[in-house]
């Protein structure tokens, strides 16, 4: 079946570094790819998505590129502040009449001052 | 705020007990899914509802089961509880269940199972 791998965390990070979360992903076809983000006590908020191959999401200073080569949709942010201290996770949306979402396994953030 | 709205936010239940967890979808919305969020299963899906019928299953336990009523809002039923039944449990909800729409989650009820 469909699956995602999603890079351990957790990740420690100071103000203002670069981010790097890897997602790669297993799947027929090319499903939507999305980044969600749980901010503690909360729930999932879509963070951004990509529908096809080479699109770009974007939102808040992310971005992820769908890549078919490497089956990859890796999650950037130039420069990370406090506020992004968070679980991030990757997924991919089922093609099957279902269309649910498939979820790596959340790579927890972690921005120190 | 995403417009889905899951109650209770907190629940503690003894072991071999039955809850109903609750979920109200976005107005408009048709399709209800539910996930189930653990430390050593991370988020797994369970089961899909679309307009009152179930469309989907996933890794959901003969001990759980689901309805979504007429007015569209869903409920997940766990019984015989056991401890690792002990987890965050998020419902999400989109227009058609289509690839073209949007999933919004709730906040989850969090199950602690003592």
């Amino acid at each position: 079946g469909n699956s995602v791998t999603q890079m351990e965390g957790p990740v420690t990070l100071s103000e203002e570094a670069f981010l790097t979360i890897n997602c790669t992903y297993t799947a027929t076809g090319y499903p939507s790819l999305f980044w969600y983000v749980q901010y503690p006590g909360e729930g999932l908020q879509l963070l951004l998505k990509a529908t096809k191959a080479d699109d770009k999401g974007s939102n808040k200073g992310f971005e992820a590129t769908y890549r078919k080569e490497t089956t990859s949709f890796h999650l950037e942010k130039g420069s990370v502040q406090v506020s992004d201290s968070a679980v991030y996770f990757c997924a991919l949306r089922e093609m099957d009449s279902s269309y649910k979402l498939i979820f790596g396994s959340g790579t927890r953030l972690l921005v120190r001052p | 705020d995403s417009g889905v709205t899951q109650t209770p936010k907190h629940l503690i239940t003894a072991t071999g007990q039955r809850v109903t967890l609750r979920c109200s979808p976005r107005s408009g919305d048709l399709s209800v899914y539910w996930y189930q969020q653990s430390l050593d299963q991370g988020l797994q899906f369970l089961i899909q509802y679309y307009n009152g019928e179930e469309r989907a299953k996933g890794n959901i336990l003969e001990r759980f089961s689901a309805q979504q009523f007429p007015d569209l809002h869903s409920e997940l039923n766990l019984s015989s509880l056991e401890l690792g039944d002990s987890a965050l449990y998020f419902c999400a909800s989109s227009f058609t269940g289509t690839g073209n729409t949007e999933a919004f989650f709730g906040q989850g009820t969090r199950l602690t199972v003592v």
